[in-house]
């Protein structure tokens, strides 16, 4: 499982509260994303990393943010909790090679009340 | 932006026949083609992938197949199995980080 980790497993909170989702790896990959997946919409893109400090948007990263200060961990934020975040959130990971392999964490879900 | 559409979202299927899955993308730039398999409550796991230089790839059951002209790929499964019941994703590759755009998923079912 590319020695990928993700962490809480799953939480509940309520509207307006802050939460912090962690994707830890160990492979040292250099590319990092979040998806979150929804029924329906399979995986959709929130924001990604290419490197420590550079991160990016993807195409539903409204009311999200993420840091990596580290190469092994990527954090997503949601500022304010809406119960439309509300979902089944993945990390994955890319390296460096000639090997477009996305590895995917085991997932956390996610409960906004 | 890159679109993927995945079809059907449901197939069933006998054990023994063969199911296709297909999926259509909108950006000619899309370079690299992925399925996943995810089983109830696992992460995707990569099954098959093809480039956009080649026009078709097979590993045992498992084959893809990319059309570029009219931007579409499927996925087929032979001699299909119980443990082939699972949702399937496609995606197309799109950047230069390489984000995947995904389709929406095919729950696959295998009846005994």
């Amino acid at each position: 499982d590319a020695g990928i980790t993700q962490s809480p497993r799953h939480k509940v909170t309520e509207t307006g509260t802050p939460v912090t989702l962690r994707c830890h790896q160990t492979e040292n990959h250099r590319y990092m994303y979040w998806y979150r997946q929804d029924p329906g919409h399979g995986l959709r893109l929130i924001h990604y990393s290419y490197g420590v400090k550079d991160t990016d948007k993807g195409e539903v990263s409204d009311g999200y943010s993420v840091s990596r200060s580290k190469t092994e961990d990527f954090l997503l934020t949601l500022e304010s909790a809406t119960s439309s975040q509300t979902s089944v959130y993945f990390c994955a990971t890319k390296g460096l090679a000639d090997n477009n392999e996305q590895f995917f964490g085991p997932g956390t879900r996610l409960t906004v009340l | 932006g890159e679109n993927v559409e995945q079809h059907p979202s449901t197939l069933s299927v006998q054990e023994g026949d063969s199911a296709v899955i297909k999926c259509t993308y909108s950006d000619s730039a899309s370079n690299y083609f992925p399925w996943y398999k995810q089983e109830l409550g696992k992460r995707p796991q990569l099954i098959i992938d093809i480039r956009s230089n080649v026009g078709e790839k097979k590993d045992q059951r498992i084959a893809v197949t990319l059309n570029k002209t009219a931007k579409h790929f499927s996925l087929h499964i032979t001699e299909t199995q119980p443990e082939d019941s699972a949702v399937y994703f496609c995606a197309a590759q799109k950047g230069s980080n390489y984000q995947l755009i995904w389709g929406a998923g095919t729950k696959l079912i295998i009846k005994p």
